[in-house]
């Protein structure tokens, strides 16, 4: 069982819903990233909290807004989706944002898969 | 220029044979990790090894193996006696401990489908 905890497991919706992802993770990781992974491509980096607080935005479109509630909570608020949207949504967290040497791999969740009707 | 290359779209395995899955890296940064990690069908990407770039010895986690060959820059992975659970995506990921503000990044391949026949 993984030790990242992502809900739902499926989720589709129209153009104009307002739908949330969820993702939970009791590693005590002070970092959580959410990524995109299309069909056949590798997962593509779309934001990282750093101790709760955004530090990362990879120039995502603002239909997308995470918020992390607390240490444990990541959320991904979605909005006015287009069709291209439709993806994996995958949840990742590690030790903290990875300064310094050291084996720090990223912990994942099972993803969200994504259909926008 | 590819960070990471992955040259095999697609693999092949008999059950309980060993196979390599390659991985080429393109980096001037000393310091550097190397991650392998699976993904099957369910979507969960689940981390298997890591090799840091300063690790004199290569990495070894029960059947998976890391082949580092540092002047080559290239970090294969092994999986000794196939299972048909091995059946999956296999990426390898790269990240750069000195690239100032993007030290946080993993930079992956575009993966190797391995499909382990029984």
């Amino acid at each position: 069982d993984t030790e990242v905890t992502q809900t739902p497991k499926h989720l589709v919706m129209g153009m104009t819903n307002k739908k949330s992802l969820k993702c939970e993770q009791h590693m005590g990781h002070r970092a959580m990233y959410w990524y995109k992974q299309k069909a056949k491509k590798p997962p593509e980096l779309m934001f990282v909290y750093s101790y709760e607080k955004l530090s990362i935005n990879e120039s995502v479109p603002s239909r997308f807004s995470p918020e992390c509630p607390n240490s444990s909570l990541l959320n991904l608020h979605l909005h006015a989706l287009q069709p291209e949207d439709s993806a994996l949504y995958l949840c990742a967290s590690s030790q903290d944002m990875g300064t310094g040497v050291g084996n720090q791999p990223q912990h994942f969740g099972d993803g969200t898969r994504l259909s926008i009707l | 220029a590819q960070k990471i290359t992955q040259t095999q779209p697609g693999m092949f395995v008999q059950e309980k044979e060993a196979v390599t899955l390659d991985c080429t890296y393109d980096t001037s940064d000393p310091s550097y990790g190397l991650f392998w990690y699976k993904q099957p069908s369910s979507g969960e990407m689940i981390f298997l090894i890591y090799q840091g770039s300063y690790d004199q010895q290569n990495a070894t986690e029960g059947r998976y193996s890391l082949n580092f060959q540092k002047a080559r820059k290239s970090a294969n992975l092994v999986i000794s006696a196939s299972q048909l659970g091995d059946s999956a995506m296999y990426f390898c990921a790269m990240r750069e401990l000195n690239s100032g503000g993007s030290n946080y990044k993993l930079t992956f391949g575009k993966g190797t489908l391995l499909t382990v026949n029984p």
